[in-house]
């Protein structure tokens, strides 16, 4: 059972687009919600995070938008630029004090043309 | 600051053949350790996690098993790899109370 779904599994972004990367839970216990981005051979790196009491997140070119309600949340690159270009993961976890790990979606590969 | 590694960074092993994967964390102390997998188009599954020393759950039935011999270090083991163990195995770290997870650069594993 999958229990983050992630969509598009591919996209391509013109260079100074925007780039918008949507995921959807199903737990209702999962109350922290990261963005991993990953470089071909590399481990994941932490982008940005968000937790339920808030709506948006901003972090730079990043946005995290958190819809509680509808259990969805979406990752939007501003201004995007071919350095983006990576897979971008979304996932889900419960309460911190728990030892549970990542739950991820199946990533978004995304590039962006020059 | 906290450095988390992994070796070997790549691994061409043949089917029926053991594995040792390891994984060591420096500058923090009784981490949580994960061990997740990355297949193609699959994205990452959890593998094993761990809270302490010799403290090991496991999320999947597989293959494969693991261990925490000292606090920051934790082992990813096979006695006998098939086809199905290639990917690229990543290890990562979080401390107890935090929401945050580090991860490794990965091992790079080719079972043929």
């Amino acid at each position: 059972q999958q229990q983050v779904k992630q969509s598009p599994q591919s996209l391509i972004v013109q260079k100074g687009g925007i780039s918008i990367i949507n995921c959807a839970y199903e737990n209702t216990a999962f109350d922290y919600f990261p963005w991993y981005q990953q470089f071909p051979g590399k481990g994941p790196a932490l982008l940005i995070a968000i937790r339920p009491d808030v709506s948006e997140k901003k972090e730079g070119r990043f946005t995290i938008s958190f819809n509680k309600s509808a259990k969805q949340f979406s990752l939007h690159i501003m201004d995007s630029q071919p350095g983006d270009s990576a897979t971008y993961f979304c996932a889900a976890s419960k309460a911190g004090g728990g030892a549970d790990g990542l739950t991820f979606g199946k990533g978004t590969h995304l590039i962006i043309q020059p | 600051s906290q450095t988390i590694h992994q070796w070997p960074a790549t691994l061409v092993q043949p089917v029926g053949s053991p594995l040792s994967l390891e994984c060591t964390v420096e500058g923090t102390s009784n981490p949580n350790l994960y061990w997740y997998r990355q297949a193609a188009g699959r994205g990452l599954q959890l593998l094993f996690y761990s809270v302490g020393i010799g403290q090991i759950s496991s999320e999947v039935p597989q293959n494969l098993s693991a261990s925490r011999p000292q606090d920051r270090q934790f082992i990813l083991s096979s006695k006998k790899l098939l086809l199905s163990d290639s990917g690229f195995y990543l290890c990562a770290w979080r401390l107890a109370w935090a929401y945050t997870q580090y991860f490794g650069p990965g091992t790079r594993l080719t079972v043929l």
